[in-house]
């Protein structure tokens, strides 16, 4: 399996407080992504990164924010966590867009109370 | 970025054949077809990728028409493990300027039953 980890992979926090999501890969990947699954909704990209300090949004960022200041680690901010944040939140990892594989975490459960 | 269009759900039977079609409509020339799989409270993972024709791997097949507006994900012989979500993924191998955008849609679910 790829080397990726989502820390933390289970937190519950309350409404308004901030939210740091982390994702470490080992495999030295250049693409990194954060998509967030809800019942219904299946796996919607949030934002991604194509390289260090390069990032862009996808189709649901409002409200999230991201960092990736080492190829490694690519983290994912709620600034102040909504209800309607709560969510399982997937990192994925890839060498090259599109025709690539793309490698996922195990997921990250949050609950927004 | 092309959208991709499936149905949101199947059943089967163990030991039948079961075909999933995607369309994608707007594919671009650069766009590859991948097809993912996913278990409850898991993380997708790769099941076959190809760009036109047909691609076979040890669990799949992947067909691809002429016109790649459409693929068909196959899997032979599914059992009760084969019961999943399942998602085609279209995106590009780009160049120094693509950015890499994977967006997903819905998924099919595929039950199969004893």
């Amino acid at each position: 399996d790829a080397g990726i980890t989502q820390s933390p992979r289970h937190k519950v926090t309350e409404t308004g407080t901030p939210v740091t999501l982390r994702c470490h890969q080992t495999e030295n990947h250049r693409y990194m992504y954060w998509y967030r699954q809800d019942p219904g909704h299946g796996l919607r990209l949030i934002h991604y990164s194509y390289g260090v300090k390069d990032t862009d949004k996808g189709e649901v960022s409002d409200g999230y924010s991201v960092s990736r200041s080492k190829t490694e680690d690519f983290l994912l901010t709620l600034e102040s966590a909504t209800s309607s944040q709560t969510s399982v939140y997937f990192c994925a990892i890839s060498d090259r867009q599109g025709a690539g594989e793309l490698f996922f975490g195990e997921g990250s459960r949050l609950t927004v109370l | 970025l092309a959208k991709t269009t499936q149905p949101i759900s199947m059943d089967s039977y163990e030991g039948q054949e079961v075909n999933i079609t995607c369309s994608h409509n707007n594919i671009a020339t650069n766009d590859y077809i991948t097809w993912y799989q996913q278990f409850p409270s898991q993380g997708p993972r790769f099941i076959i990728q190809g760009y036109k024709t047909k691609v076979t791997n040890e669990v799949a097949s992947l067909f691809i028409p002429a016109d790649r507006k459409s693929s068909t994900l196959s899997l032979p012989r599914v059992s009760l493990s084969d019961t999943a979500v399942y998602y085609c993924l279209v995106g590009s191998q780009g160049g120094s300027g693509n950015t890499g955008k994977l967006i997903f849609g819905q998924g099919t679910t595929l039950q199969v039953k004893p």
